[in-house]
């Protein structure tokens, strides 16, 4: 089966500049989460989604961090304006719950540097 | 959701058994252990895991205790390639996944 598929693979932008995240799930997988992980860090979990509808995102910054997932689908995350320590990688996993416990598969990331 | 606890670092001889343990004292009855490790550059690869029962699979073996408060993840013949980050952690059916910060493994030649 393809993996989850993320792109762009690397960014740069200046601070106060706007970004895009695209995400494609693994074929079937209902449940989607996006992560930041800062070098050195373990993955911090931002967003997960069932289907189009939100599950968690307690620990999305609303402020300047958004994220879509239309169609239940592929999914988008948006960060306006972009601060210095936004800069990390930005991982997106997919998981098939519907027969219970089951892993995340993830992307290799966008690789985000803000200057 | 429970936490896990890990050695931050971890060396192993190649060709030997990696042991890497994990502590999850406060696992509630319906959460699973599960262990990634996570490459330079990759994302985090899924390797096993378990709710009870002890668990063998092509990569590795997973030994949970019986009041389930700590796991080893079990590597039987470490290669140069096992180097990476191994995290320990515990998720309910409905999929939440909160990562520490792992344990770097170190496979020596």
């Amino acid at each position: 089966e393809a993996g989850v598929a993320q792109s762009p693979r690397y960014k740069i932008i200046e601070k106060r500049q706007s970004v895009a995240f695209w995400c494609n799930p693994i074929s079937g997988h209902a449940t989607l989460y996006w992560y930041q992980q800062i070098l050195g860090q373990g993955p911090k979990l931002l967003i997960q989604f069932q289907n189009n509808g939100v599950v968690d995102d307690s620990q999305l910054p609303k402020d300047r961090f958004s994220a879509e997932r239309l169609k239940g689908v592929d999914s988008t995350l948006k960060i306006q304006p972009a601060k210095l320590e936004d800069s990390a990688v930005y991982l997106c996993a997919s998981s098939d719950l519907s027969g219970g416990a089951a892993p995340l598969h993830f992307g290799n990331g966008t690789r985000l540097t803000v200057t | 959701d429970a936490k896990t606890t890990q050695p931050p670092s971890m060396d192993c001889a190649e060709g030997r058994a990696a042991n890497l343990p994990c502590n999850h004292s406060t696992i509630s009855g319906n959460e699973y252990v599960y262990w990634y490790r996570q490459i330079h550059s990759q994302g985090p690869q899924y390797i096993i895991h378990g709710l009870k029962n002890n668990e063998t699979n092509e990569m590795a073996s997973l030994i949970i205790t019986e009041d389930r408060k700590s796991s080893t993840l079990i590597l039987p013949h470490a290669t140069l390639r096992d180097t990476a980050v191994y995290y320990c952690i515990v998720s309910t059916n409905a999929g939440k996944s909160t990562f520490g910060d792992g344990t770097t493994l170190t496979v020596k030649p």
